[in-house]
Order: structure tokens, then sequence, then C-alpha cells
């Protein structure tokens, strides 16, 4: 990827359970966003939280921020079978936002 | 509300033809991005413009061009077509400056090349 690694690269959940999923990357950042890509869809916009942010929560989701360990987190809660997508970080930077290699998540009824 | 619009969804063309993608971006942003998706990859950074200037570029072949016209809508322009530019083409929209807002895609153009 041109920006880092997502990890894992997938996974398999009950509905009702929770997914973890975690972003690294390699450069500064101005923010960083997370998306959801249906399989040969549009990239879905959820969540972006900027640099000097460390929490953030919509709905189902709490993403973290570690500027230091240049390191993120997805946290889907009480995962429905509609949640099944790739789930990929963008970090932005001027004008670039630049992705991670995504995570697979499949949620089983 | 209104979300980024690309045209056309799907097109199918010939080795060394041309393509033009179209992205009309969401009312008043004034940074687009466009990207391109092989299966199975995550998003490529192709290239960007701010006010209708290109602010940034990524890895896009020589054969690709790109504008940003004075309604901000955006063209993509690839010539000399290859079968491995066969791809979803996306773009996407913030209120710049750049990165400092949310980007939002649109649906995307799946490109094919036979």
């Amino acid at each position: 990827s041109q920006q880092g690694e997502e990890d894992p690269q997938a996974l398999s959940i009950q509905e009702g359970e929770n997914a973890t999923m975690n972003c690294s990357y390699k450069t500064s950042i101005n923010n960083l966003q997370w998306y959801r890509q249906n399989s040969g869809r549009g990239l879905v916009h959820l969540i972006l939280i900027r640099s000097n942010e460390r929490e953030k929560h919509s709905g189902r989701l709490r993403v973290t921020l570690d500027t230091s360990k240049k390191s993120s987190s997805l946290l889907i809660t009480a995962s429905r079978a509609a949640d099944t997508a790739s789930y990929f970080c963008a970090t932005g930077l001027d004008y670039k936002l630049s992705f991670g290699a995504g995570t697979t998540v499949t949620v089983r009824a | 509300a209104a979300g980024v619009i690309q045209s056309p969804r799907h097109l199918i063309k010939e080795k060394r033809e041309t393509a033009t993608l179209k992205c009309y971006p969401i009312p008043r942003h004034d940074t687009v991005y466009w990207y391109q998706q092989g299966p199975g990859q995550d998003p490529q950074f192709l290239i960007s413009f701010y006010e209708k200037m290109q602010s940034d570029k990524g890895s896009i072949p020589d054969r690709f061009s790109a504008q940003q016209f004075s309604d901000y809508h955006s063209e993509l322009n690839m010539s000399s077509l290859e079968l491995g530019d066969s791809a979803l083409y996306f773009c996407a929209s913030s209120l710049g400056p750049g990165t400092s807002t949310e980007a939002f895609f649109g649906q995307g153009t799946r490109l094919t090349v036979v």
C-alpha cells in the first residue's frame, strides 16, 4: 500500500460481537480517515480523527489515534451482517490521502 | 445531500483507445482527488487539484492527464489504454485546502480495457 499496513487482513466474527482492526502509517499526518467499501462499490466515509485527537466516537464506531506509535484502531461494536465489508484507513497530509491495505470483515449471522 | 458524481459508471474501451472520466464534486468543495483501484487492492492516489490547480501527484502514468475546470468539476484523460488500466477509478472531493476536512468519494467508474 502507499501508506502502511492494516491488520488483520481479514476478520470473521459472529453477529453481535465486536470487531477491531488496526492501521499503522509511516509519515506525518493532518488527520486519519476510515472508510468502508462493499465489494466493487464506492468508498463510504465513516469517521475522521485529527492528529491532535486521541479518540472519537460515532454511533457504534470508536476510533483511536496514537501519533507517537503512528497507529490507529477502529472498533465496531455489536456488529451486524450489514457491517460485512472492507475497511480502509487513509492518512491525510496536505493534498494527498493515502490508503492502507484494508481489512476484510465478515459478520456471520 | 448532494454527493460526488462520476460519469460514466461503466466504460469499455479497446487497447490503444482514449477514455475520459468525469467527476463533479460536492457543491462548494474545492479539492478533488483521483484514485485507481485494481481488484483486491487498496486505492492508489493518482492526482489532486485545489482551486483548479494541480496540488499533488502520485503514481499517475504519463499517458494520463487531468484537470479541474472553473466550475470545479474534473476530468481524467487516459490515452493509449493498456489492459492493465482496467480498474475502478474513484474521484473524491473535500472542502479544502486539501485534506483538512473529510474527503467524500463518488461511486466510481469501472473501466474495462479489452
